[in-house]
């Protein structure tokens, strides 16, 4: 168990909808990073967070949009989905920001468009 | 952005042999990560290699980051059945960015 808590762990909707994923980071990690896995394009970062404010983006689409909360949790919504956002998506925190900070996974959080 | 190449894409291996899986960047490595994930499951980290010529094991697991060659290979001793599972090496993108770029990933599957 890393720490790193993700809610729903499965979520099944229909294509257009809208949705949010859930991420509470460990005790005591600031920056957290949402990443995106699917089998054709593999696991891909998406954005990151320190301590509430925007960090880093990587290829995260403009439907996409995340935040983090005082408390430090962060949610990733997702709006007009497509099937093709199919995908396992994994939040990760650090205790700070820096690529030498090991990353510590979530579970990750299924969601099927249909 | 920088890309990872790892190799092979998958690996069957007899319960108890030896194996090494290779993670190859097109880019200069500021960081190298090595995870494990189970099937549809979140990723373990494993090990973090930072410095050329950088070696670390665990267990039967030993990884080591070859700077000049832009290489970090991750070998496993003695390998168990709990070994199975994929392999991904994660690199810092650098520049300031702090999301990692993953390659695509090692199927190591482990026959009894």
């Amino acid at each position: 168990d890393s720490g790193v808590t993700q809610t729903p762990k499965h979520l099944i909707t229909a294509t257009g909808q809208r949705v949010t994923l859930r991420c509470s980071p460990r005790s005591g990690d600031l920056s957290v990073y949402w990443y995106q896995q699917s089998l054709d394009q593999g696991l891909q970062f998406l954005i990151q967070y320190y301590n509430g404010e925007e960090r880093a983006k990587g290829n995260i689409l403009e439907r996409f949009s995340a935040q983090q909360f005082p408390d430090l949790h962060s949610e990733l919504n997702l709006s007009s989905l497509e099937l093709g956002d199919s995908a396992l998506y994994f939040c990760a925190s650090s205790v700070v920001s820096g690529g030498t900070d090991t990353q510590y996974f979530g579970p990750g959080t299924r969601l099927t468009v249909l | 952005s920088q890309e990872l190449e790892q190799s092979p894409q998958s690996l069957i291996v007899q319960e108890g042999k030896n194996l090494t899986i290779n993670c190859t960047s097109s880019k200069t490595l500021y960081g190298l990560y090595w995870y494990k994930q189970k099937y549809g499951e979140g990723l373990i980290f494993l090990m973090m290699l930072q410095k050329g010529g950088e070696e670390k094991s665990h267990e039967k697991i030993t990884a080591k980051l070859d700077e000049k060659k832009q290489q970090s290979s991750l070998h496993i001793t003695a390998s168990q059945p709990s070994h199975a599972g994929i392999y991904l090496c994660g690199a810092d993108r650098g520049g300031g960015a702090d999301g990692l770029t993953f390659g695509k990933g090692t199927h190591l599957i482990i026959q009894p």
